[in-house]
């Protein structure tokens, strides 16, 4: 069974502070993760996905399928990066994304 | 369009009721996926459609959950006999292709609110 665990309903930092917000995922294959986020009022969005590689907005997340984690990371937090953050997962060229329970980012001024 | 559309964005209606609420994709997006959220929890996937047909059914509840997308573009999910758990905000996703993995990316709707007094 696929499963996406996020340890932290609400995560709260300072401006300038580092980011991780925790992922871990439970599949039997080779997964494909995702990192979604929710702005106040706004849709639910692509953020970054593992095979990318890249980094948005200063975030990153590197797959590490020996501890089945895919932790997101900033190293200096905006106020503008508050927002849900979900982590998803989805089997190799599947057709369907399994989503973790959230994680809410507030960044303090 | 600019991006995906559900209407209506809220809901109410009654214990036992008939509802539907209908997504409209953007255009040319193939896939098209249906996921509900419950208050305090992620999207759950419930269907998805490559074109008209359901390619994956396998999250609908019960028997009481039906999707259609007769034309390939617009969606309606319906629930009939409509219970207070099924309380929550219905999201609607449409992608270019039916992979949700390397080659896709979800694009979704802000979602219609259902609540079931």
């Amino acid at each position: 069974a696929q499963r996406v665990t996020q340890p932290e309903k609400l995560l709260s930092v300072f401006k300038g502070a580092p980011v991780e917000l925790k992922c871990n995922y439970s599949y039997s294959g080779s997964p494909e993760l995702f990192w979604y986020v929710q702005y106040s009022r706004q849709r639910l969005q692509l953020l970054l996905r593992h095979i990318s590689r890249e980094s948005i907005k200063g975030f990153t997340a590197d797959l590490n399928k020996g501890e089945t984690s895919f932790h997101l990371k900033k190293p200096f937090a905006q106020e503008e990066d508050s927002a849900m953050y979900y982590c998803a997962l989805s089997g190799l060229g599947g057709n369907k994304l399994v989503f973790g329970a959230g994680t809410i980012l507030r960044v303090k001024s | 369009g600019a991006g995906v559309s559900q209407t209506p964005s809220n809901k109410v209606t009654e214990k036992g009721k008939y509802v539907e609420l209908r997504c409209d994709p953007i255009s040319g997006h193939t896939a098209l996926y249906w996921y509900r959220q419950s208050l305090g929890q992620g999207p759950e996937f419930l269907i998805y459609f490559q074109g008209t047909g359901a390619a994956d059914d396998s999250g609908l509840p019960n028997d009481r959950f039906f999707a259609v997308r007769p034309e390939g573009s617009v969606s309606t999910l319906k629930i009939q006999r409509t219970e207070r758990g099924d309380s929550a905000v219905y999201l609607c996703a449409s992608s270019l292709t039916g992979n949700s993995g390397s080659a896709g990316e979800l694009f979704f709707g802000e979602g219609s609110r259902l609540t079931v007094l």
